[in-house]
């Protein structure tokens, strides 16, 4: 099955700065690439996906990028505000409809 | 976006009980799922809800513990049984659809707002 590695867990910057999450996966089928945005007892909120037809996908402060090749996709978040603290989860989609997460990462905005 | 309500949003339990969710999604969708978080970790998923059929659990979950109901295309339950502080966690229900006629996005996943359960 399906295996999505999530890197840093903790991540922690200086409001203004980009913060960049990185994750891998294992099944070459793999074909669409969520990022969920979970703030503290609140559900996952969608904030940006990509196909594995498009490397680059781009929403205001938000990017997404994807190496098929490689099989990692990052996500970058510029100039970081306090609200973009949260916790961030990547996702893998298969042919299967199923979505394996990432560990999560804990992004801290410092103001 | 699809909207998706889940009831209760918390509950407090005695062990050996035992408590039924409900998801309820205000479109027709395709797929459900019940997912588990524990507090600070990622989503694991529990089960597949399939409509009319028995759901397709995931490695480490059982029907006897964790029956799933879809007796339609926007309702779902899930019920924790014999529970134990061991299943004191959130639970979230989610829902995909490919439908182009419906409001959800082909493949795009929602979450519901979980459930918080806390088993003494």
């Amino acid at each position: 099955g399906e295996n999505v590695e999530q890197h840093p867990s903790t991540l922690s910057v200086q409001e203004g700065d980009s913060a960049v999450i990185k994750c891998t996966y294992s099944d070459s089928a793999s074909n669409y690439f969520p990022w969920y945005k979970q703030e503290l007892g609140k559900r996952p909120q969608l904030i940006i996906d990509i196909r594995s037809n498009v490397g680059e996908k781009k929403d205001q402060r938000i990017a997404v990028t994807l190496n098929k090749t490689a099989k990692h996709f990052s996500l970058h978040i510029t100039e970081t505000q306090p609200e973009d603290s949260a916790v961030y989860f990547c996702a893998a989609h298969n042919a299967g409809n199923m979505l394996t997460f990432g560990g999560g990462t804990r992004l801290m905005v410092k103001p | 976006s699809a909207v998706i309500s889940q009831k209760p949003s918390r509950d407090i339990c005695q062990r050996g009980t035992s408590l039924t969710i409900q998801c309820q999604v205000d479109s027709q969708v395709t797929m459900m799922f019940w997912y588990r978080q524990q507090p600070g970790q990622s989503l694991t998923l529990i089960a597949t809800a399939n409509q009319g059929s028995e759901a397709t659990y995931e490695s480490g979950f059982v029907i006897d513990k964790f029956p799933i109901s879809r007796p339609n295309l926007t309702f779902s339950t899930l019920t924790v049984s014999n529970m134990s502080p061991e299943d004191s966690s959130i639970y979230l229900c989610s829902a995909i659809s490919k439908g182009v006629q419906d409001k959800i996005t082909p493949d795009t996943q929602y979450f519901g707002p979980g459930t918080r359960l806390t088993v003494l």
